[in-house]
């Protein structure tokens, strides 16, 4: 069965410092995608990444980085310098729908982020 | 640009009252339109999803229902609330089709219900 852990419930960081968010996940299909999405107090969720099995190149976006690991079933979240504004909740979800009906995304319960100057 | 809105924003309604909340996305055609809840434990749980007018599919029995009346409006009523209705609401789109941007979700600002 398909499955998103997100074992960290909640981090509280200062500002600045580099935060890892972890996700795992669990499917028996070889061809999935994986993504990040973002809910800041504002409560609308952004989506941040999305990620296909076949490509395991890391990604960089400005402060963001994701660390795509098949051989542990993982996409992990790297904020560099994290800021106020990174305060959200982060989600991690799994997709093995290519048909585009996004009806099967599983998702992890969420890691809530504090970033405290 | 693409635009999806929902409303109200904020809703406090008694036990056993009606419940509409109202989903409108601009800027795109056909596209596939979802309602989630996100209970205090913040995780999601995908209720309703319609890949076109009138075409409503379920995944979990509850007290709610949808209705899709027009290709970009998304509605989620219900004729009794219950106290375990209570939650957040989003409303999302996406596009429609076979890979591309599969999974890639636009969700709306959220409506707060409370039942008391």
């Amino acid at each position: 069965a398909q499955k998103v852990t997100q074992a960290q419930t909640e981090i509280s960081v200062v500002e600045k410092e580099d935060v890892t968010l972890d996700c795992v996940y669990e499917t028996r299909d070889t061809t999935y995608y994986l993504f990040w999405y973002k809910q800041p107090p504002s409560g609308e969720l952004v989506f941040l990444i999305r990620r296909n099995s076949f490509d395991e190149q890391n990604e960089i976006s400005g402060r963001y980085s994701w660390n795509f690991q098949k051989s542990t079933s993982s996409f992990n979240f790297t904020i560099t310098a994290s800021q106020v504004v990174d305060s959200a909740v982060y989600f991690c979800a799994l997709s093995e729908d290519n048909a585009g009906n996004n009806r099967k995304l599983i998702w992890g319960l969420g890691t809530s982020l504090a970033v405290n100057p | 640009s693409q635009t999806i809105h929902q409303w109200p924003a904020t809703l406090v309604q008694p036990v056993g009252s009606p419940l509409s909340l109202e989903c409108t996305v601009e800027g795109t055609s056909n596209p596939n339109l979802y309602w989630y809840r996100q209970a205090a434990g913040r995780g999601l749980q995908l209720l309703f999803y319609s890949v076109g007018i009138g075409q409503i599919s379920s995944e979990v029995p509850q007290n709610l229902s949808a209705s899709r009346p027009q290709d970009r409006q998304f509605i989620l009523s219900s004729k009794k609330l219950l106290l375990s209705d209570s939650g957040f609401y989003l409303c999302a789109w996406s596009v429609l089709g076979r890979g591309g941007k599969s999974g890639e979700l636009f969700f709306g600002e959220g409506s707060r219900l409370t039942v008391l």
